[in-house]
């Protein structure tokens, strides 16, 4: 079965660092979704982007938070300086632009930030 | 705007019992509704959809929903819990744009 890929799986870093975070999306899925989850809010759209251009990045803390899609195959997400409040668990997801079709997680990358 | 409300945040049940997991949701167009299920330490997996057609829905391991446009639901169904069923299970309604407007999702515990 074609799975999303995300790495780092676990990060631990200090605050004021640099984290970036890799997604690989399924081969032939034009959109491909960011999402925070943590304990008190649950899960949060950061952004997603559609044939690698981005169309919502509203979810996103524009000051420390960036997301790319350099090319169809990678898609990064990275937050410059780290605050120990960014730390969550992220996840990438993959799908079809059409509102019927699924959305494919990945397993996620587990962010603490000391 | 759409939304989705998931009643409980946590549900226990015994091994063997009715599984039932609400989910109500608000659209202003015919909606296209997901149950996602998410085992610890795991991304998201799909468990059932509903786009149009039949308004049972049958989806892996034994789970299946019912769309009721009347009431705005799309409860989540099993007939009997297993042990391996204990997780959290998230209702999903997609937007225009194609992405998903998910619930708070629901802890599942089964009881021995």
């Amino acid at each position: 079965d074609a799975r999303v890929t995300q790495t780092p799986r676990h990060k631990v870093t200090e605050m004021g660092q640099e984290v970036t975070m890799r997604c690989q999306p399924i081969l032939g899925h034009n959109t491909v979704f960011w999402y925070r989850q943590t304990m008190m809010q649950g899960l949060e759209l950061l952004a997603y982007f559609r044939n690698r251009a981005p169309l919502d990045d509203s979810g996103m803390p524009k000051d420390r938070f960036s997301a790319e899609m350099p090319d169809a195959t990678l898609a990064t997400l990275k937050i410059q300086p780290s605050e120990p409040r960014d730390s969550a668990v992220y996840f990438c997801a993959s799908g079809l632009s059409t509102g019927n079709q699924p959305q494919h997680f990945g397993d996620g990358t587990r962010l603490s930030i000391l | 705007a759409q939304s989705v409300t998931q009643l409980g945040s946590h549900v226990s049940v015994s091994e063997g019992a009715l599984v039932l997991l609400r989910c109500n949701y608000s659209s202003s167009v015919p909606p296209y509704l997901f149950w996602y299920v998410q085992y610890p330490n795991q991304g998201l997996q799909l468990l059932l959809k509903y786009t149009t057609g039949a308004t049972l829905v049958k989806g892996i391991n034994g789970f299946e929903a019912e769309f009721k446009k009347s009431e705005t639901s799309f409860h989540l169904t099993k007939p009997s819990a297993h042990m391996s069923d204990a997780a959290e299970y998230f209702c999903a309604v997609t937007q225009s744009q194609g992405n998903l407007i998910f619930g708070k999702g629901t802890k599942l515990s089964v009881k021995p």
